[in-house]
């Protein structure tokens, strides 16, 4: 199966530890997007890659949020001195050039910070 | 601001059965609205999507309803098996906004024997 991978699958860590998670999208998709799902809601959206270029932030994107897609493939995002709130499922979707529409959603990375 | 809004929060269908969700929308501006199906620990997957040109969008057993001039879709889901139990959510995207989704709250589908 060579769907959208995400790494960890789940990560429990201490209230103001870093953490980090990894998405690698489905080869060749040249859209990767970063979305945020808490218990019982949809996906809310937080950013999107266009290859290598991070195109558009959510304003739920706080400055302690970084996302990278090096060489426009991977994809990590980093959460810094992380808060109880940030406990959710973290999902990487991407998207094939010349159908932007059509999202392949990662199986998620569940973030509990205790 | 919820832009998009879906009922009911959860439903039982016995199978065989018809399964109804609906949803609704404010932005005027959305152009393509997709249905995702999300099971327990996984991630949600695309099952059907239709635009704002068309009425209707029929896939197996899965039809999209559209009404553009009120503003709500909805799916249903034929002959509903135990299969389909699973969290559905409907979405919507504007054009030049790179295709990010705005969701519902999600329905939890539960069919039973």
């Amino acid at each position: 199966d060579t769907g959208v991978s995400q790494d960890p699958r789940h990560k429990i860590t201490k209230r103001g530890q870093n953490v980090t998670f990894r998405c690698d999208p489905i080869s060749e998709h040249n859209r990767l997007y970063w979305y945020r799902q808490t218990l019982g809601q949809g996906p809310e959206f937080l950013t999107y890659f266009q290859n290598e270029a991070q195109l558009e932030k959510s304003r739920l994107l706080s400055d302690r949020f970084s996302a990278e897609r090096p060489k426009g493939s991977f994809s990590t995002l980093e959460i810094q001195r992380t808060e109880q709130g940030d406990s959710a499922m973290y999902l990487c979707a991407s998207t094939p050039w010349g159908n932007p529409d059509t999202q392949y959603f990662g199986p998620g990375t569940r973030l509990t910070v205790l | 601001q919820q832009q998009v809004k879906q009922s009911p929060q959860s439903l039982i269908v016995q199978k065989g059965g018809i399964s109804i969700i609906n949803c609704a929308y404010e932005n005027t501006a959305f152009d393509y609205f997709p249905w995702y199906q999300q099971f327990p620990g996984k991630g949600p997957a695309l099952l059907i999507a239709i635009r704002p040109d068309v009425s209707e969008k029929k896939e197996g057993r899965f039809t999209i309803s559209f009404n553009k001039s009120a503003k709500q879709f909805s799916l249903h889901i034929m002959d509903s098996q135990p299969g389909d139990s699973a969290t559905y959510f409907c979405a919507a995207s504007t054009p030049g906004t790179a295709s990010k989704l705005t969701f519902g709250t999600g329905t939890r589908l539960q069919v039973t024997l």
